[in-house]
């Protein structure tokens, strides 16, 4: 079993949908945790960096983080074609808590159409 | 501010060969760190550099090394080259050494392909 876990997808939503992509965790010295966007050919770009529990909001974009559940969370509001992309969970324990290291998700591919 | 540059961006090498890989993280940032992403297993670490130290290495065999130089500039190498070496290798960077209290930001990665 993966230490992190993130359904693949492909999920496809008509614009203006609300996203909800979400990853599971089985570390619990998780307690840094990142969202990124990844297009193709490109590297991966941070949308969303939280520490431990709560909710976070940027924009169209609020991260949650329930570490009680080890369960975390990417909210996408009205969905644009050009959020079309690979999103990554991604979560580290700290120099403190195993490393400094990222684990990463496999990814969750978005495609939003017109 | 310019953001993670990595060279080349696109590589093809024959099993056996050797390869360098350079990484510029962006300017102030002090902490290099590698990763490989192949479609198999996602993005999976390799290894940490701050100030010219190696600080963490992931579970890649010895093939794999790196270094930092005093500029913060980084290259990675792998030796004897495998065909199941093909992937994306992506170098981040992060302001500082300050363990978890900024997170990193990525380069597009140098596309390596094994022949």
């Amino acid at each position: 079993q993966k230490e992190v876990e993130q359904d693949p997808g492909p999920l496809s939503v008509p614009e203006g949908a609300i996203v909800s992509l979400n990853c599971t965790y089985s570390n619990s010295a998780f307690q840094y945790f990142m969202w990124y966007r990844q297009y193709s050919r490109k590297g991966p770009e941070l949308l969303m960096y939280t520490y431990s529990s709560g909710n976070k909001e940027d924009g169209r974009f609020t991260a949650q983080v329930d570490k009680s559940s080890k369960y975390i969370s990417l909210f996408i509001r009205d969905s644009q074609p050009s959020d079309s992309a690979t999103y990554l969970c991604a979560m580290s324990g700290g120099w403190k808590g195993g490393g400094n290291k990222l684990t990463f998700g496999t990814g969750t591919q978005l495609k939003v159409e017109l | 501010k310019a953001g993670v540059t990595q060279t080349p961006r696109y590589l093809i090498k024959t099993r056996g060969q050797q390869v360098t890989l350079s990484c510029s993280p962006i300017s102030g940032h002090r902490s290099v760190s590698w990763y490989q992403q192949t479609p198999g297993q996602g993005l999976q670490f390799l290894f940490e550099y701050f100030s010219e130290t190696q600080r963490n290495k992931g579970n890649f065999p010895g093939r794999f090394s790196g270094r930092q130089f005093s500029n913060s500039r980084s290259e990675m190498n792998v030796s004897t080259l495998e065909l199941g070496d093909s992937a994306l290798y992506l170098c981040a960077s992060r302001p500082t050494g300050l363990e978890g209290t900024s997170p990193l930001h990525f380069g597009n990665g140098t596309r390596l392909t094994v022949t």
